[in-house]
């Protein structure tokens, strides 16, 4: 089972920042929040992952709570090819992948 | 980042025939490589874990003799559908593991008729 919960679906705006956030109240020190997006049909694409520090890349920005129970995925720009169903997974870095149902992004413009 | 590749994107065949699906990692060496099935409107199941020159690991509720994958190198791992049913029809996705991250493949979409 899923050791994640997400909002089934939300909305942002074009051009606004999306936050998606994601609760795991019962990871453990050594799992990592990862972020997987899937778009229609495609497989799913890595975005970010972190274990308790906040992590930046070029795609999105990932805001870790000190008790790491919780976390919010932030695209800071969201733009219509953002629309996605987006994972937020935690595993043991060398564990495997479960999916949850994720959240659906709709950025309307 | 890293690149999945599958083999083929999508296949169409008769009940009772066998598919085989090929995922390979374009760019590194992956000695673990996953398989997931994924119906319409649903979130992607794990079938299997498949390790380089061994057994592939299976998950709960999942034929291994109907399912059958070898990961024969580095780079390649193969899932075979032996005896296709309609009701094997999906979309079928690899990803393949490079140090923390798990990178996947575009998909394959079969369909039995």
């Amino acid at each position: 089972d899923a050791k994640t919960t997400q909002p089934p679906s939300m909305d942002c705006a074009e051009g606004r920042a999306a936050n998606l956030p994601c609760n795991h109240s019962t990871i453990s020190g050594n799992e990592y929040v990862y972020w997987y997006r899937q778009i229609h049909s495609q497989g799913p694409q890595y975005i970010i992952h972190g274990l308790k520090n906040n992590e930046t890349n070029e795609m999105a920005s990932l805001i870790i709570t000190e008790d790491r129970k919780s976390s919010t995925l932030i695209l800071p720009h969201a733009t219509l090819r953002d629309t996605a169903v987006y994972y937020c997974i935690v595993r043991v870095d060398t564990d495997k992948l479960i999916f949850g149902t994720g959240t659906r992004l709709q950025v309307f413009p | 980042g890293a690149v999945v590749s599958q083999h083929p994107s999508w296949v169409i065949c008769k009940s009772g025939t066998s598919v085989k699906i090929e995922c390979r990692s374009l760019d590194f060496q992956a000695t673990t490589m996953f398989w997931y099935r994924q119906f319409p409107k649903q979130s992607l199941m794990l079938m299997a874990t498949s390790n380089e020159g061994s057994k592939a690991t299976y998950e709960q509720g999942v034929e291994k003799d109907k399912f059958l994958i070898n990961h024969a190198s580095l780079t390649l791992s193969t899932l075979t559908v032996t005896s296709a049913h309609p009701e094997d029809s999906s979309f079928y996705i690899c990803s393949a593991r490079t140090g923390q991250v798990s990178y996947f493949g575009p998909g394959t979409r079969l369909t039995v008729l």
